[in-house]
């Protein structure tokens, strides 16, 4: 069956140190691959897009490495600050090579303590 | 520029009654997403359109849902009738660029219902 995993339900580090996030995707096939944050009470927020023909990309102190063969996407947050505390999305894009809507894991939620 | 407008963003029912949930896209967004988010389940898709047009219904629940786009700045997502299983967080979503890869797509508020 398909499948979207995200690490844990929750993660929580120290202030100053790198956060790293994990997805993994079973039995799918995305073209793309799209991290979203999302604050208590609030929607969704596109962070980062990734291709399936790219390995790193970065954005200020964000970075996510997209693996095709292991099925894996890593997101990571350097000199993370009490302000990046929220939950993160990973969400499959292109999948069945067609128009199809992202396809979204249940999200970790990430806590950074001062 | 106006996001995503839902409303309302909160609602609280009884069992059986009606609720309609509302949602403005961002102007100029060919595109209309209904999400629902439960802890159990996370954010999953219930129905999007293409320039007014459902194109994939598949993630409606059930008969009781129902959703409409008159025009290209409006669209409704109805509930009837509404049971305790249903109460959830409802995300409208839109994109200028249907459901291409590639293309990222901006979440409203979202509709906090709670059938009771």
């Amino acid at each position: 069956s398909q499948k979207i995993e995200q690490n844990s339900e929750a993660l929580n580090i120290q202030e100053g140190k790198t956060a790293t996030l994990t997805c993994n995707y079973t039995n799918y096939s995305p073209a793309y691959l799209q991290w979203y944050r999302q604050d208590p009470g609030r929607g969704p927020v596109f962070l980062l897009l990734i291709r399936e023909n790219e390995k790193e990309k970065r954005k200020e102190r964000l970075k996510v490495t997209f693996d095709t063969t292991l099925k894996q996407s890593l997101f990571h947050i350097t000199a993370s600050q009490p302000a990046d505390s929220a939950t993160y999305l990973c969400a499959l894009d292109g999948i069945n090579s067609g128009n199809t809507p992202l396809v979204f894991g249940k999200g970790t939620r990430l806590s950074v303590i001062a | 520029d106006a996001g995503v407008i839902q409303s309302p963003r909160h609602e609280v029912t009884e069992m059986g009654q009606e609720v309609t949930l509302r949602c403005k896209p961002i102007s100029g967004h060919n595109s209309l997403f209904w999400y629902r988010q439960t802890m159990m389940r996370g954010l999953e898709l219930l129905i999007y359109f293409n320039n007014n047009v459902p194109i994939d219904d598949s993630g409606m629940p059930e008969d009781r849902f129902s959703a409409k786009m008159p025009n290209a700045s409006f669209s409704t997502l109805k509930i009837q009738p509404s049971e305790p299983r249903d109460s959830a967080v409802y995300f409208c979503a839109s994109s200028p660029q249907g459901a291409q890869p590639g293309n990222t797509i901006y979440f409203g508020e979202g509709s906090w219902l709670t059938v009771v």
